[in-house]
């Protein structure tokens, strides 16, 4: 079971907006731990989409945005697009001195 | 920029030990800086962090596969390894080698390899 909870799936039909959820706890997220999301597109290794809570690595569309706040985090993407279909994962660190990641959430492009 | 390709067999009897190889490309090892990560993809679930290993040696591992996993780093061949004793099917899965410059806690990875699928069957 994984230590950080994500929705299994959202969808949006083009153009429209979404938002994942990260349910943490105290022990990572609410003791300050950043959060990253990446983006898993399909046959394909897992693409860092967003780092330190809130960031884009260069290439990343301004479409993509993070945020955090207490014991949870969320991924926003607006005006979806077809190429967006793909599974999200959040991810941080414990103080169990453990590294952990969400369940995943699949985005389906209606 | 750094470059990560997974090697090793993709059948792997239970009880034996499963041993992948990730070779860096792009950046010598010897220089430090990263933290040489493996994760790994089971079927339809989530991502699972194995651990990693720093060049100098110190390693931190998963606490529920940390009796089982030993992470090595050889500089010189720049390359760095996955072993994981006493697998079971629970251990079939895509395997990924991944790059983390901070370390704990602030561990985020920024570059993975392709994956490797490894089944665990008779």
């Amino acid at each position: 079971q994984s230590m950080l909870t994500q929705p299994p799936s959202v969808s949006g039909a083009p153009g429209q907006s979404i938002n994942i959820s990260c349910a943490g706890s105290s022990s990572n997220i609410g003791a300050g731990s950043d959060v990253h999301w990446y983006q898993q597109l399909p046959g394909t290794a897992p693409k860092l989409l967003i780092y330190g809570n809130s960031n884009r690595p260069s290439g990343v569309p301004d479409r993509f945005s993070g945020s955090r706040s207490d014991t949870s985090a969320s991924l926003a993407i607006t005006g979806l697009q077809a190429e967006d279909e793909a599974d999200y994962y959040c991810q941080s660190y414990d103080r169990s001195l453990t590294v952990v990641f969400g369940g995943g959430t699949k985005l389906t492009v209606l | 920029q750094v470059q990560l390709q997974e090697s090793g067999p993709g059948l792997v009897r239970p009880s034996q030990t499963l041993s992948l190889t990730c070779t860096v490309s792009g950046d010598p090892m010897r220089r430090g800086g990263f933290f040489w990560t493996w994760i790994r993809h089971h079927p339809g679930k989530g991502l699972e962090w194995i651990g990693y290993a720093y060049y100098t040696g110190i390693t931190f591992y998963n606490p529920s596969l940390r009796t089982r996993v030993i992470i090595s780093v050889d500089t010189s061949k720049n390359q760095f390894s996955l072993n994981l004793t006493s697998v079971t099917a629970a251990d079939t899965a895509m395997y990924y080698c991944a790059t983390d410059v901070y370390g704990p806690p602030r561990n985020r990875f920024d570059t993975w390899g392709q994956g490797i699928q490894v089944t665990v069957s008779s």
